[in-house]
């Protein structure tokens, strides 16, 4: 079946970086678009990037454009989000998803998240 | 970018009867080239990540109850749950996925009378 596991999320101070990794199983990993998603403790759910198949088309949230980076290593099956000059408002629950199917941006299969927390 | 407002914020109903939520967008979801809707529903109980729910505006994403139907177009949206089960509780996200960033609705919270 279909899995997506997230890591790397930890406690880190303002102005930090971190780099989030997630492994896909149970499906071709090479086929799918690939987002990451986050949510603040007691919010929705915020949508930040995704990432196409071959890695040549990425686009990103406001917020995060400049700080935040997708990337994909389909030999690893992963998906990566750096994250740099975080701030306080950047801690939630980070997901990835993947995507219905290419051209597709709604996502049918979600990991269990990775918690970020930025605090001094 | 698209702004997506859903309504109500919260709605208690009692099990076995109808809940509706409703998703309003900024701009018009339907790419007249391919004639689909590109909005999608989620449910996320909690502790929980969101489940994919409805895409297409209203295709229902596999194995998913049947009495959950969505409907709407252009910039108008609704989810109905017929006949609402307890584990039906949750928050309910609706998401367009038209353009990036792909805007999430604020979430609507469904409880049980």
């Amino acid at each position: 079946q279909v899995q997506l596991v997230e890591s790397g999320g930890n406690l880190v101070r303002p102005g930090g970086s971190l780099r989030l990794s997630c492994v896909g199983s149970g499906f071709i990993f090479s086929d799918f678009y690939m987002s990451w998603i986050r949510q603040a403790p007691g919010k929705g759910l915020e949508w930040l990037a995704y990432i196409n198949s071959t890695s040549d088309i990425t686009y990103y949230t406001d917020s995060v454009k400049g700080r935040f980076t997708i990337s994909r290593d389909n030999a690893k099956n992963s998906v990566f989000l750096e994250m740099n000059n975080l701030r306080a408002d950047d801690t939630a629950i980070y997901y990835c998803a993947r995507a219905v199917r290419a051209g597709v941006g709604a996502t049918n299969h979600w990991g269990q998240g990775t918690q970020v927390t930025v605090s001094s | 970018d698209i702004v997506v407002t859903q309504s109500p914020d919260s709605l208690a109903v009692s099990l076995g009867e109808r809940a509706t939520i409703n998703c309003k967008s900024s701009q018009n979801l339907l790419w007249s080239s391919n004639n689909k809707t590109y909005l999608a529903w989620y449910q996320q109980k909690p502790g929980q990540p969101p489940r994919l729910l409805i895409y297409w505006a209203s295709t229902r994403e596999s194995g998913v109850p049947d009495r959950f139907t969505g409907s709407g177009s252009g910039t108008d949206f609704t989810l109905t749950i017929n006949g609402l089960q307890a584990e039906d509780v949750a928050v309910y996200y609706c998401q367009e996925y038209f353009s990036t960033p792909y805007t999430f609705g604020q979430g609507t919270k469904v409880e049980a009378k």
